[in-house]
């Protein structure tokens, strides 16, 4: 049991560059999120998802889009990179949605835009 | 808006106690979550309240007072393994996540 994996682990992109934060977990959890985490602050979360071809715009969705073509992936997508996007990133599962479930995280992508 | 406050660092010593508080002002309550995060790693689940009352597992507990909106996590015989990051989080009525910036508590021998 893998449980929630994330790739790559570090990425540095130029300025209006793209790329895809990859996200697998394999605890058929209907939950998924992606969040960032900035230095010296909470987690902030980007998307979030409650089931496959279902997905929603966290607090901070801006930059960013989502998939969910199944349980176990859900890829974040930068279009066009800026450097307020460098963060880390974290992608978490669930088993529910409701308040009792812990999430499972990911190690987390560190991406540097310069 | 939603705010959740925690001490920005703390510092123990080895085989001490220590005691990280979380005070929460959020649109509805449903539960609050401690997270331990090593640097460089990724949150891992320590505890979950929902109703008023302390909840101990080994060498960590956690108490939640609702009516006060504050939480706090103890940790007893501290070890130099327990130096990281204490994130408190709460569930807000649209069951979502609302996190604090993280206590770093630093164990010194």
């Amino acid at each position: 049991n893998a449980g929630v994996t994330q790739t790559p682990k570090f990425r540095i992109l130029k300025i209006g560059q793209s790329m895809t934060l990859q996200c697998t977990q394999d605890m058929n959890h209907n939950y998924m999120y992606w969040y960032r985490q900035d230095p010296g602050m909470g987690l902030k979360l980007i998307y979030y998802s409650v089931g496959a071809g279902i997905t929603d715009k966290g607090e901070v969705p801006n930059g960013y889009n989502v998939s969910r073509s199944t349980t176990e992936d859900f890829p974040l997508r930068l279009e066009l990179a800026a450097p307020s996007q460098t963060s880390v990133y974290f992608c978490a599962s669930s088993y529910s949605g409701t308040a009792s479930y812990e999430q499972y995280f990911g190690p987390g992508t560190r991406l540097t835009v310069t | 808006g939603q705010n959740i406050d925690q001490p920005t660092e703390m510092t123990a010593t080895e085989g001490a106690i220590v005691q990280i508080n979380c005070t929460y002002q959020t649109s509805g309550f449903n539960g609050l979550f401690w997270y331990q995060q090593h640097a460089g790693e990724a949150p891992t689940f320590l505890s979950y309240n929902v109703l008023d009352g302390l909840e101990e597992k080994g060498r960590f507990s956690s108490f939640l007072s609702r009516s006060k909106g504050y939480s706090y996590l103890l940790l007893k015989e501290l070890q130099m393994k327990d130096s990281a990051s204490y994130l408190c989080a709460v569930t807000d009525s649209n069951y979502q996540l609302i996190w604090g910036a993280g206590t770093k508590l630093i164990i010194k021998p």
